[in-house]
Formats: structure tokens, sequence, C-alpha cells
């Protein structure tokens, strides 16, 4: 049964950039799965960030506005969210997340999630 | 984008009783790319159903979905205590993926 397990800060200055990482455990980052990225506030709910393919293949949200990148280490079976130009309404709770490729299900496995606030 | 609109907002309900949740589209959902989660104060959301009616893998045969195109249910056929939570609808037809408001289920 895969696992991912989240690392990262839970607190980032305004303007500075967040990065993520999502450590896959049972899995391989290789397999045809889409890993993606979700995040929760109160007030917006649920929302889609990105996902990235283990051909390096990525989709976003367009309303982040270019201001994410997903890249993935093999060697590492990891996969990372980057996020520049924070600002308060980015403080949420992260998620990563595995949806497979194969057999159309959603995000079928998730990690355990990562508050980060975004304050001075 | 797939606008997903869940009706009602709150519901508050008794330990065996039925309950449906309502999820609709702004555009239809082809394909029946369209999932539902249960989620828990402090837990992630956890994939209950995905393609409108397919369980996902050790959910109880008391949650099922249906419907097509704009209109979706789910349905939790006797409540467990365990059952209370937030209920959300996604979509993954179309990019980029979106998730309805959520359903809370309160004890009465």
């Amino acid at each position: 049964q895969v696992q991912l397990q989240q690392s990262g800060p839970g607190l980032v200055k305004p303007s500075e950039t967040l990065t993520l990482t999502c450590s896959v455990f049972g899995d391989s980052m290789t397999s045809s799965n889409w890993w993606s990225w979700v995040r929760q506030t109160p007030g917006k709910g649920l929302e889609w960030i990105g996902e990235i393919f283990y051909t390096g293949d990525t989709n976003f949200n367009p309303s982040l506005k270019g201001r994410v990148t997903l890249s993935m280490d093999k060697s590492q079976n990891q996969f990372s969210l980057q996020m520049t130009s924070l600002t308060a309404a980015d403080t949420a709770v992260y998620y990563c997340a595995r949806t497979s490729n194969l057999v159309p299900t959603g995000f079928e496995s998730w990690g355990q999630g990562t508050l980060v606030a975004v304050s001075s | 984008d797939i606008v997903l609109t869940q009706s009602p907002g709150t519901l508050s309900l008794s330990p065996g009783e039925r309950v449906t949740l309502s999820c609709r589209a702004s555009q239809s959902v082809s394909s029946s790319f369209l999932a539902w989660y249960q989620q828990k104060p402090g837990q992630a959301p956890r994939l209950l159903i995905y393609g409108v009616s397919s369980r996902a893998t050790g959910i109880p045969d008391r949650f099922s979905g249906s419907g097509s195109g704009t209109d979706f249910t789910l349905t939790i056929s006797r409540l467990e205590p365990e059952d209370f939570a937030v209920y959300y609808c996604q979509q993954y037809y179309s990019s980029p993926r979106t998730f309805g408001q959520g359903t809370k289920l309160e004890i009465k």
C-alpha cells in the first residue's frame, strides 16, 4: 500500500518561496501515476494546484498564474512543489496525492498534510 | 472551470438514518470522472467513490454513488457513528480538477 510522507516548513515569510517535498513509499515514481498537490483553506476549500507524471509532463491550475513549479527526483522517489511570491492568501494545508493514470480514480492516496502559514 | 455545487451545506442526522448528498456540475462531467471523498477533522480526505459509482478499496457497501451528466449523488444507506464528517465531490474530467465546497454531516 502506497504511503506519501510530506516534509517542509510550517512558516514562510510573505514574498518568499515555499518548497514542499513528498516522499513516496510502496510505489515507484516511474509507475503510471500522476503525482499531485492540493491545498485546503477555510475560505476556498480544496484547490488542486497541479500534477506531474514520471515523464516530466505537468499540468497546473491556471489560478496560480505561473507561481508553481513541480519537480521529481526519481532516485529519491520523491516529488516537490515550489510556489513563489507567497502572500497571506497562500496560508493553507498543503497535501500531496496520487492519481492512477491506468484507471482514472481521482486522488486515491494522500499525504498527511502540511499546514503552511505565510506571515512575517 | 467546472464548478461543483454541493447541497445541502450541513445535515443533522441520527445514526441508522439514510442520507443522500447532492453534487451539481456547471458543465457535463463526461466519462463519469466524478469522485467523492470523506474528510474528518485533522485528516486528509479519503477517497470513497470514483467513476461516479465504484467504491474505492476498503469502503463499506453502505456507501454508493450514482448520477450522470451534471447531477450526482452519494448515498449512505445506514449512518454509522464514524460516518459523521465532511463529504466532497470532485471532477477529474477536465483541468483544472475541481472540488465541491463540501457537505457536513453532523450528529443530531
